[in-house]
Protein backbone atom coordinates (compact mmCIF):
# COMPACT_ATOMS: atom_id res chain seq x y z
CA UNK A 1 0.00 0.00 0.00
CA UNK A 2 1.44 3.54 -0.68
CA UNK A 3 1.96 5.27 2.18
CA UNK A 4 2.56 9.29 2.70
CA UNK A 5 3.48 10.56 6.12
CA UNK A 6 3.43 13.73 7.52
CA UNK A 7 5.91 14.70 10.25
CA UNK A 8 2.60 15.86 12.63
CA UNK A 9 -0.87 15.79 12.72
CA UNK A 10 -1.19 18.79 15.08
CA UNK A 11 1.29 21.95 15.27
CA UNK A 12 1.01 25.31 17.03
CA UNK A 13 3.73 27.58 16.22
CA UNK A 14 4.32 31.67 17.12
CA UNK A 15 4.26 34.22 14.51
CA UNK A 16 7.91 34.81 13.05
CA UNK A 17 8.73 31.56 13.81
CA UNK A 18 10.29 29.45 10.86
CA UNK A 19 8.94 26.22 10.44
CA UNK A 20 9.14 22.36 8.86
CA UNK A 21 6.57 20.28 7.48
CA UNK A 22 8.25 17.46 6.47
CA UNK A 23 6.40 14.58 4.51
CA UNK A 24 7.56 11.30 3.07
CA UNK A 25 6.16 8.91 0.88
CA UNK A 26 7.34 5.16 0.34
CA UNK A 27 6.00 4.26 -3.28
CA UNK A 28 9.26 5.77 -5.26
CA UNK A 29 7.09 8.19 -6.40
CA UNK A 30 8.24 10.93 -8.91
CA UNK A 31 5.59 13.89 -8.28
CA UNK A 32 4.96 15.31 -4.46
CA UNK A 33 2.48 18.07 -3.48
CA UNK A 34 1.77 20.35 -1.02
CA UNK A 35 -1.59 22.24 -0.77
CA UNK A 36 -3.37 23.90 2.15
CA UNK A 37 -7.17 23.39 2.89
CA UNK A 38 -9.27 26.05 4.42
CA UNK A 39 -13.05 26.20 4.69
CA UNK A 40 -14.95 27.35 1.97
CA UNK A 41 -11.73 27.53 0.02
CA UNK A 42 -11.17 23.62 -0.59
CA UNK A 43 -7.68 22.44 -1.74
CA UNK A 44 -4.91 25.17 -2.81
CA UNK A 45 -1.81 24.16 -4.20
CA UNK A 46 1.23 25.64 -3.01
CA UNK A 47 4.09 24.09 -4.47
CA UNK A 48 5.24 20.59 -5.82
CA UNK A 49 8.19 18.85 -7.73
CA UNK A 50 8.79 16.38 -9.94
CA UNK A 51 12.08 15.39 -9.42
CA UNK A 52 14.50 15.32 -6.85
CA UNK A 53 15.83 19.16 -6.21
CA UNK A 54 12.72 20.71 -8.83
CA UNK A 55 10.48 22.41 -7.91
CA UNK A 56 7.46 24.26 -9.20
CA UNK A 57 5.17 26.65 -7.77
CA UNK A 58 1.50 26.42 -7.56
CA UNK A 59 -1.41 28.43 -7.31
CA UNK A 60 -0.69 29.82 -3.56
CA UNK A 61 3.36 30.06 -3.25
CA UNK A 62 3.82 33.06 -1.17
CA UNK A 63 5.00 33.07 1.92
CA UNK A 64 6.42 29.37 1.37
CA UNK A 65 9.28 27.28 0.25
CA UNK A 66 10.15 23.99 -0.09
CA UNK A 67 12.58 21.62 -0.41
CA UNK A 68 12.99 18.34 -2.03
CA UNK A 69 16.84 16.80 -1.42
CA UNK A 70 15.82 13.17 -1.97
CA UNK A 71 12.99 11.43 -4.16
CA UNK A 72 11.22 10.33 -0.92
CA UNK A 73 11.00 13.28 1.10
CA UNK A 74 9.11 16.66 0.24
CA UNK A 75 9.34 19.41 2.79
CA UNK A 76 7.21 22.53 3.10
CA UNK A 77 8.92 25.86 4.90
CA UNK A 78 6.99 28.64 6.36
CA UNK A 79 10.32 30.86 6.64
CA UNK A 80 8.56 33.46 9.28
CA UNK A 81 5.03 31.92 10.22
CA UNK A 82 1.70 34.58 10.42
CA UNK A 83 -1.46 34.29 11.88
CA UNK A 84 -2.88 33.82 8.22
CA UNK A 85 -0.99 30.57 7.48
CA UNK A 86 -2.89 28.65 10.03
CA UNK A 87 -4.46 26.40 8.01
CA UNK A 88 -4.58 22.12 7.45
CA UNK A 89 -1.68 21.23 5.13
CA UNK A 90 -1.95 18.31 3.07
CA UNK A 91 0.65 16.22 1.64
CA UNK A 92 0.38 14.29 -1.61
CA UNK A 93 2.61 12.29 -4.08
CA UNK A 94 1.57 10.55 -7.70
CA UNK A 95 3.89 8.40 -10.11
CA UNK A 96 4.75 10.53 -13.33
CA UNK A 97 3.85 7.29 -15.57
CA UNK A 98 1.11 8.28 -17.76
CA UNK A 99 -1.96 8.07 -17.76
CA UNK A 100 -1.74 7.74 -13.67
CA UNK A 101 -2.18 10.68 -12.21
CA UNK A 102 -3.96 9.81 -9.19
CA UNK A 103 -2.29 11.53 -6.16
CA UNK A 104 -1.54 9.62 -2.46
CA UNK A 105 -2.22 11.81 0.42
CA UNK A 106 -1.36 12.11 3.98
CA UNK A 107 -2.95 12.36 6.74
CA UNK A 108 -2.79 16.38 6.93
CA UNK A 109 -0.96 18.68 9.50
CA UNK A 110 -3.12 20.99 11.21
CA UNK A 111 -0.82 23.85 11.90
CA UNK A 112 -2.33 27.00 14.24
CA UNK A 113 0.14 29.95 14.23
CA UNK A 114 -0.23 32.38 17.25
CA UNK B 1 -8.19 27.22 -18.22
CA UNK B 2 -9.11 23.91 -15.88
CA UNK B 3 -12.03 24.60 -13.01
CA UNK B 4 -13.96 22.54 -10.85
CA UNK B 5 -17.24 23.60 -10.13
CA UNK B 6 -18.97 21.59 -6.92
CA UNK B 7 -22.11 24.09 -6.23
CA UNK B 8 -23.53 22.20 -3.42
CA UNK B 9 -21.44 23.54 -0.78
CA UNK B 10 -23.58 21.15 1.89
CA UNK B 11 -25.93 18.51 1.84
CA UNK B 12 -27.64 16.93 5.04
CA UNK B 13 -29.72 13.49 3.93
CA UNK B 14 -31.50 11.13 6.54
CA UNK B 15 -29.80 7.23 6.14
CA UNK B 16 -30.81 5.21 3.55
CA UNK B 17 -31.88 8.18 1.29
CA UNK B 18 -30.24 8.16 -1.71
CA UNK B 19 -27.69 11.54 -2.65
CA UNK B 20 -26.29 13.15 -5.69
CA UNK B 21 -23.05 15.50 -5.27
CA UNK B 22 -22.78 17.38 -8.64
CA UNK B 23 -19.60 18.38 -10.55
CA UNK B 24 -19.22 20.39 -13.17
CA UNK B 25 -15.42 20.60 -14.96
CA UNK B 26 -14.10 23.15 -17.72
CA UNK B 27 -10.89 22.07 -19.50
CA UNK B 28 -9.85 22.64 -23.04
CA UNK B 29 -8.03 19.49 -23.52
CA UNK B 30 -9.26 16.39 -25.41
CA UNK B 31 -7.90 14.09 -23.44
CA UNK B 32 -8.28 14.51 -19.39
CA UNK B 33 -8.95 12.87 -16.12
CA UNK B 34 -11.54 13.22 -13.42
CA UNK B 35 -11.55 11.98 -9.95
CA UNK B 36 -13.47 11.82 -6.61
CA UNK B 37 -11.81 11.88 -3.70
CA UNK B 38 -13.57 11.40 -0.01
CA UNK B 39 -12.24 12.97 2.98
CA UNK B 40 -13.81 11.84 6.33
CA UNK B 41 -13.32 13.11 9.30
CA UNK B 42 -9.54 11.90 10.41
CA UNK B 43 -8.60 14.56 7.24
CA UNK B 44 -6.85 12.20 4.79
CA UNK B 45 -8.20 12.34 1.85
CA UNK B 46 -9.01 8.89 0.18
CA UNK B 47 -8.88 8.48 -3.44
CA UNK B 48 -12.68 6.49 -4.97
CA UNK B 49 -12.34 6.67 -8.91
CA UNK B 50 -11.00 7.80 -11.56
CA UNK B 51 -12.21 8.13 -14.96
CA UNK B 52 -10.56 9.48 -18.54
CA UNK B 53 -11.95 11.44 -21.19
CA UNK B 54 -12.31 8.51 -23.49
CA UNK B 55 -14.29 6.79 -21.19
CA UNK B 56 -17.81 7.87 -21.12
CA UNK B 57 -19.48 4.38 -19.35
CA UNK B 58 -20.95 5.11 -16.30
CA UNK B 59 -19.31 3.25 -13.05
CA UNK B 60 -20.93 1.03 -9.97
CA UNK B 61 -19.16 0.16 -7.22
CA UNK B 62 -21.26 -1.26 -4.37
CA UNK B 63 -23.35 1.49 -3.40
CA UNK B 64 -21.96 4.43 -4.60
CA UNK B 65 -22.18 5.01 -8.74
CA UNK B 66 -20.46 7.76 -10.82
CA UNK B 67 -22.12 9.41 -14.12
CA UNK B 68 -19.96 11.42 -16.37
CA UNK B 69 -21.41 13.52 -19.65
CA UNK B 70 -18.79 15.13 -21.71
CA UNK B 71 -21.64 16.43 -23.47
CA UNK B 72 -22.53 18.82 -20.12
CA UNK B 73 -19.01 18.21 -18.57
CA UNK B 74 -20.26 16.76 -15.66
CA UNK B 75 -18.84 14.16 -13.21
CA UNK B 76 -21.68 13.14 -10.85
CA UNK B 77 -21.59 10.85 -7.65
CA UNK B 78 -24.29 9.33 -6.27
CA UNK B 79 -24.49 7.16 -3.29
CA UNK B 80 -27.81 5.05 -2.68
CA UNK B 81 -28.66 3.77 0.28
CA UNK B 82 -26.84 6.63 2.30
CA UNK B 83 -25.11 5.44 5.38
CA UNK B 84 -23.21 7.22 8.16
CA UNK B 85 -20.21 6.40 7.72
CA UNK B 86 -21.07 8.64 4.59
CA UNK B 87 -20.92 11.33 6.08
CA UNK B 88 -17.72 13.57 4.70
CA UNK B 89 -16.40 15.99 2.37
CA UNK B 90 -16.14 15.33 -1.10
CA UNK B 91 -13.86 16.65 -3.78
CA UNK B 92 -13.85 15.87 -7.35
CA UNK B 93 -10.80 17.28 -9.03
CA UNK B 94 -9.70 17.48 -12.71
CA UNK B 95 -6.21 16.46 -14.54
CA UNK B 96 -5.00 17.47 -18.35
CA UNK B 97 -2.96 15.56 -20.09
CA UNK B 98 0.73 16.30 -19.21
CA UNK B 99 3.91 14.97 -19.12
CA UNK B 100 2.48 13.25 -16.24
CA UNK B 101 3.35 15.67 -13.70
CA UNK B 102 0.23 17.67 -13.45
CA UNK B 103 -1.28 18.92 -10.51
CA UNK B 104 -5.03 18.07 -9.96
CA UNK B 105 -7.27 21.10 -9.85
CA UNK B 106 -9.90 20.44 -7.00
CA UNK B 107 -13.38 21.60 -6.26
CA UNK B 108 -14.24 22.88 -3.55
CA UNK B 109 -15.93 20.03 -1.77
CA UNK B 110 -18.83 19.03 -0.69
CA UNK B 111 -19.46 18.18 3.09
CA UNK B 112 -22.22 15.23 3.62
CA UNK B 113 -23.71 14.79 6.93
CA UNK B 114 -26.05 11.80 6.86
CA UNK B 115 -28.21 11.87 9.94
CA UNK B 116 -29.28 8.51 11.50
Amino acid sequence: DVKVTQSSRYLVKRTGEKVFLECVQDMDHENMFWYRQDPGLGLRLIYFSYDVKMKEKGDIPEGYSVSREKKERFSLILESASTNQTSMYLCASSHRGYPYNEQFFGPGTRLTVL
Amino acid sequence: AQKVTQAQTEISVVEKEDVTLDCVYETRDTTYYLFWYKQPPSGELVFLIRRNSFDEQNEISGRYSWNFQKSTSSFNFTITASQVVDSAVYFCALSEEGSGNTPLVFGKGTRLSVIA
